[in-house]
């Protein structure tokens, strides 16, 4: 049974600092790696989505890396904003025909302050 | 265009009620899909459905849930016989076909319909 992993579980920066959310895997049989933000009591924004045959995915200040065999995944956000506060949540997609079956880690909840 | 969207957005209702959640997904995704969030166990799937296919079930909790598809399009996620374990943020999320263009299978996911059951 796929688990996934995020840590930290709650970061709190100041603004303008460069910060890195990990994620990990235990079944490196995947099909994608989405990466999620969600704000409090909303829905979730996806924000990069990494296909397994690639190593990265780029938006904006958002760079997502995949290290398929090692079962990871890092988030990097340059130059942090207030406005990047809320809770990111890295989303797993099986291999196979269950490819639409997303497992969720517990996410990290940011706090960037002024 | 028009994001996915779900109603009601809240829904209180007593224990051993059956309550129907609806979802209507982006218009020309044929897959979509139904997740729960709650504060114990975090993000969970539940059901998919991908075009004419069979749709997924293995996650639904118990015999008390269903979920159907009409059209293609819109879907209802029915729970009968509410309990309290089912209080929950129920999300709904819908992605395109392969080869349409856009991210293959990026989940597109609505607000949610927030559930309490008394």
């Amino acid at each position: 049974k796929q688990e996934v992993t995020q840590i930290p579980a709650a970061l709190s920066v100041p603004e303008g600092e460069n910060l890195v959310l990990n994620c990990s895997f235990t079944d490196s049989a995947i099909y994608n790696l989405q990466w999620f933000r969600q704000d409090p009591g909303k829905g979730l924004t996806s924000l990069l989505l990494i296909q397994s045959s690639q190593r990265e995915q780029t938006s904006g200040r958002l760079n997502a890396s995949l290290d398929k065999s090692s079962g990871r995944s890092t988030l990097y956000i340059a130059a942090s904003q207030p406005g990047d506060s809320a809770t990111y949540l890295c989303a797993v997609g099986p291999g196979g025909t269950s490819y639409g079956k997303l497992t969720f880690g517990q996410g990290t909840i940011l706090t960037v302050h002024p | 265009g028009a994001g996915v969207s779900q109603s009601p957005s809240n829904k209180v209702t007593e224990k051993g009620k059956d309550v129907e959640l609806r979802c209507d997904p982006i218009s020309g995704h044929t897959a979509l899909y139904w997740y729960r969030q709650s504060l114990g166990q975090g993000l969970e799937f539940l059901i998919y459905f991908q075009g004419n296919s069979a749709p997924d079930k293995s996650g639904l909790p118990s015999d008390r849930f269903s979920a159907e598809r009409t059209g293609g399009s819109v879907s209802t996620l029915t729970i009968q016989r509410t309990q309290q374990e089912d209080s929950a943020v129920y999300l709904c999320a819908s992605s395109s076909p392969l080869g349409s263009g856009g991210r293959v299978y990026e989940q597109y996911f609505g607000p949610g319909t927030r559930l309490t059951v008394t």
